[in-house]
């Protein structure tokens, strides 16, 4: 089955970076389209990133523009979300989630990782 | 940016029909996906493409989507349904995914 397993989270002080990774299994992971999603203590969720199955094309939410990268490695069925100038506002549980197949656009998330929480406080 | 609005809570006896709405402009030009979200879990798609359900999701849960205002609708409310749901939607013209800010589905 489809597993997707986030790692890298903790504890980071402001200006400070962290990298997070995403280790898929259960499907051919070069096919998909691979999104970044994170959510708040007690807020909803917010969408951060994604990167084409090829790593291609990539986009961002403008929050977050600038200062977080998305990445993948294909050869090692792995997500990455770079994360530098990192702020109090960046602590969340980030998940990562499989996106649409190949050339398409737009589409859903399914399914997600079970996530990992970053904070960031000095 | 396309902003996606939702009510903060809707509450609904056990057996009755609970109505979840998202509203957007022109939203039903868009397609529209749900997701369930439990206390401490991942998010859950239980619906995508306005009104399609992934397999496993109970046919109880279905969505509907015209002019400004998607709904997803949940028949005969069990305890279990009491969550978080959450829409979402491709804004084409900003190559950006948006979400709402989610409904607390409360069983009394």
């Amino acid at each position: 089955q489809v597993q997707l397993v986030e790692s890298g989270g903790g504890v980071v002080q402001p200006g400070g970076s962290l990298r997070l990774s995403c280790a898929a299994s259960g499907f051919t992971f070069s096919s998909y389209g691979m999104h970044w999603v994170r959510q708040a203590p007690g807020k909803g969720l917010e969408w951060v990133a994604f990167i084409r199955y090829d790593g291609s094309n990539k986009y961002y939410a403008d929050s977050v523009k600038g200062r977080f990268t998305i990445s993948r490695d294909n050869s090692k069925n792995t997500l990455y979300l770079q994360m530098n100038s990192l702020r109090a506002e960046d602590t969340a549980v980030y998940y990562c989630a499989k996106g649409t197949e190949l050339e398409l656009r737009g589409g859903w998330f399914d399914p997600w990782g079970q996530g990992t929480l970053v904070t960031v406080s000095s | 940016s396309y902003v996606l609005t939702q009510p903060p809570s809707v509450s609904v006896a056990p057996g009755q029909t609970a109505r979840i709405t998202c509203g957007g402009n022109n939203i039903g030009s868009k397609s529209v996906h749900w997701y369930q979200q439990k206390p401490g879990q991942a998010p859950v798609l239980v619906v995508y493409d306005d009104s399609d359900r992934p397999s496993g999701i109970p046919e109880r849960f279905s969505g509907s989507n015209s002019g400004n205002t998607a709904t997803l609708t949940i028949s005969r409310v069990e305890a279990g349904d009491e969550a978080d749901y959450y829409c979402q939607v491709w804004d084409s013209s900003s190559d950006l995914w948006v979400f709402g800010g989610g409904t607390k589905l409360t069983v009394l």
